[in-house]
């Protein structure tokens, strides 16, 4: 089955620590993203990467760093500077070319709580 | 630039009448429009899409959405709700054969079905 994992679905964090949140994608995109979402809102989006070692910061970047090594793989640390990071997060992937390139795919998301 | 509007922040049905959620959208050219729907701690799941070709557009579990150009809507209905169908939906623009990276996210609609 073709798809994206996320893991873990909850992860804790403590003061001042940072965690790291995992996404891998066997659908053989180019592309992933990361969103936020805060309840009773739309999708805030973090960072996204649309080739191997290249990524670019979305519209809230702040506190949050990424990497992009594999094609399959795009993991999100939440670093100690996001002073508010509990929210749900969701990674996703999409095609850069041909006809479904608009349509982005979901993860089943993490929920980051803090202690 | 484009924008998206959700009418509606909260819907209510009873299961088996129709389900009416609004959408409108703005946008300097004729954009792609999707919906998604996202379950409790979910990810987002693609219900449908528009890309120019027929105005309407079926999608899955018997939802179906219109293209109106002249009133920049792209409103999703069903003849007959079901319990299943509870869940936040949100609608989606892009540019037309636009990246994934344009994506601009509605704030959601909460569809409650009543027993």
């Amino acid at each position: 089955d073709g798809g994206i994992t996320q893991s873990p679905k909850y992860l804790f964090r403590k003061e001042g620590q940072n965690v790291t949140l995992s996404c891998e994608q066997n659908l053989n995109h180019d592309a992933m993203y990361w969103y936020r979402q805060d309840p009773g809102q739309g999708l805030r989006l973090i960072y996204y990467s649309q080739i191997v070692n290249d990524f670019q910061k979305g519209d809230i970047a702040e506190g949050y760093s990424v990497s992009r090594e594999k094609k399959e793989s795009f993991p999100l640390t939440v670093t100690s500077a996001q002073k508010n990071p509990t929210a749900f997060y969701l990674c996703a992937s999409s095609r850069t070319g041909g006809a479904d390139q608009e349509t982005q795919y979901f993860g089943p998301g993490t929920r980051l709580l803090v202690l | 630039a484009q924008s998206v509007t959700q009418l509606d922040s909260h819907v209510s049905v009873s299961e088996g009448t129709p389900v009416l959620l609004r959408c409108n959208y703005s946008s300097s050219y004729s954009p792609s429009l999707f919906w998604y729907v996202q379950h409790p701690n979910k990810g987002l799941q693609l219900l449908l899409k528009y890309t120019s070709a027929a105005t309407l557009v079926k999608g899955i579990n018997g939802f179906e959405a219109e293209f109106k150009k002249s009133e920049t809507s792209f409103h999703l209905t069903k003849p007959s709700a079901h319990m299943s169908d509870a869940a936040e939906y949100f609608c989606v623009v892009s540019p037309p054969s636009g990246s994934a990276r344009q994506l601009t996210f509605g704030s959601g609609t909460q569809l409650t079905v009543l027993p």
